[in-house]
């Protein structure tokens, strides 16, 4: 298995854009997670998902943010309209369903808003 | 104060000394006990997995939990360079619980 796929990997905008992060997670994986990781907060997590369900988006700093997750194969974190706090390394990761089963991160993508 | 406490570093040693982490967290209701290493640009990967108190042994890897002081550690034995990395430290409430408190991080060079 290839892992857990994001897409792109770098994204520099402008503020005021609007950005589409994007993420496939490991197949037969029901849980999907989306974190934010900046050098003064540490790893956060922004919102998760349940066989494609939002379960708990406690976590979404915004309504700038919003999450979706269309299929069990693909999921977007999208923010609308991007400012520069929002620079940060965007991770997703996934989680086979169980007790003792731990998620897997993706590589991130890194996010510059200027 | 941040629910899980972790010295960022950096923690410089030389290779083949023992590389000693810790974390403090301040919700004795955390359960499970995870360490995740972090390279450079990279995804932060599981290392270790503990619950309870007690010693867990991966090779040359060593967790420890010690509930009663709400402490936890991890020892990396005969470090090499390869093991600069971030060390993350991260626990969760139950063991089908989802939501993950990490803390920030320490930054760890093992010098050749």
């Amino acid at each position: 298995d290839a892992g857990v796929i994001q897409s792109p990997r770098h994204e520099v905008t402008e503020m005021g854009q609007e950005v589409t992060l994007r993420c496939k997670p490991i197949s037969g994986h029901d849980y999907l997670f989306w974190y934010r990781q900046t050098m003064m907060r540490g790893l956060e997590l922004l919102i998760y998902f349940n066989n494609n369900v939002p379960i708990d988006d406690s976590g979404m700093p915004e309504d700038r943010f919003s999450a979706k997750m269309p299929n069990a194969s693909f999921s977007t974190l999208k923010i609308q309209p991007s400012e520069p706090r929002d620079s940060a390394v965007y991770f997703c990761a996934s989680r086979y369903p169980g007790r003792n089963t731990e998620a897997f991160f993706g590589q991130g993508t890194r996010l510059t808003v200027v | 104060q941040k629910e899980v406490e972790q010295d960022p570093g950096p923690l410089s040693v030389p290779e083949g000394a023992i590389v000693s982490l810790n974390c403090t967290y301040s919700n004795s209701a955390f359960q499970y006990f995870m360490w995740y290493r972090q390279y450079s640009r990279k995804g932060p990967e599981l290392l270790m997995y503990t619950y309870s108190s007690g010693n867990k042994e991966d090779g040359r890897f060593t967790a420890q939990v010690d509930k009663s002081s709400k402490y936890i550690s991890l020892f990396i034995r005969d470090s090499q360079p390869s093991d600069s990395a971030t060390y993350l430290c991260a626990m969760r409430l139950r063991a089908a619980g989802n939501k993950l408190t990490f803390g920030g991080g320490t930054r760890v060079l093992v010098k050749p």
